[in-house]
């Protein structure tokens, strides 16, 4: 299986700030990377897909980057609704594997 | 709007065999070229994909649970099932059914909390 690592585990911001969170795959998945947030009692929701399309719905201040190995998602200006826990996802092989997570709180 | 429901029991003897069922409505499970899947999430923990069955009926597993899951496909009802035997603690989860395209869950149901404990 192809693991997935998050940096940071957490992170205290503030809204308005910008958020930036970086996944690392142990070998390389070319742009097949989800970004999922969830919420505490609730499923996830997934942001992007494809490393750095934007799934309909979902604010234009998410964005995604990055190929091969290494992946950021961006929060560029944090808002009240955006306090949750983003995981990672490499979609490029079977089974899919999701990173540890990352939880964004209030500063 | 595509909506997924899980259902079962929320108690699993040591053992036994979990049984869950994922009722799809707003959509024909048979349309589309989707994959309906099976993914858990321990309390506190991460998530986990157990494995998918694509509308052809034609399944994937994960490698660590293959040899205790099975996942079947009921068109007539729209739902989708899940059977995972062998049970124990460490199973206890949340169970979420969802909708992938390829590999990219689109929809998810609200997900159920199973535990297993005598």
């Amino acid at each position: 299986d192809i693991q997935m690592t998050q940096s940071p585990s957490s992170v205290s911001a503030s809204v308005g700030d910008r958020v930036t969170i970086t996944c690392r795959a142990s070998q390389g998945i070319s742009s097949w990377l989800a970004w999922y947030q969830q919420k505490p009692g609730k499923a996830p929701k997934l942001l992007i897909y494809a490393a750095s399309s934007l799934q309909s719905g979902v604010p234009s201040r998410f964005s995604g980057s990055g190929s091969g190995t290494d992946f950021t998602l961006t929060i560029s200006s944090l808002q009240p609704e955006d306090f949750a826990t983003y995981y990672c996802q490499q979609a490029n092989s079977f089974p899919p594997t999701f990173g540890p997570g990352t939880k964004v709180d209030i500063k | 709007q595509v909506q997924l429901q899980e259902s079962g029991p929320g108690l699993v003897k040591p053992s036994q065999t979990l049984s869950l069922t994922c009722t799809v409505s707003g959509g024909s499970i048979s349309s589309g070229s989707y994959y309906w899947s099976w993914i858990r999430q321990p309390a506190g923990k991460g998530l986990e994909w157990i494995g998918r069955i694509y509308t052809s009926g034609s399944t994937n597993y994960n490698p660590s649970l293959k040899s205790r899951v099975t996942i079947s496909v009921d068109t007539s009802k729209n739902q989708f099932s899940l059977k995972l035997s062998s049970v124990t603690a460490a199973d206890t989860a949340v169970y979420y059914c969802a909708r992938s395209d390829w590999n990219y869950v689109d929809y998810w149901g609200q997900g159920t909390l199973v535990t297993v404990s005598s």
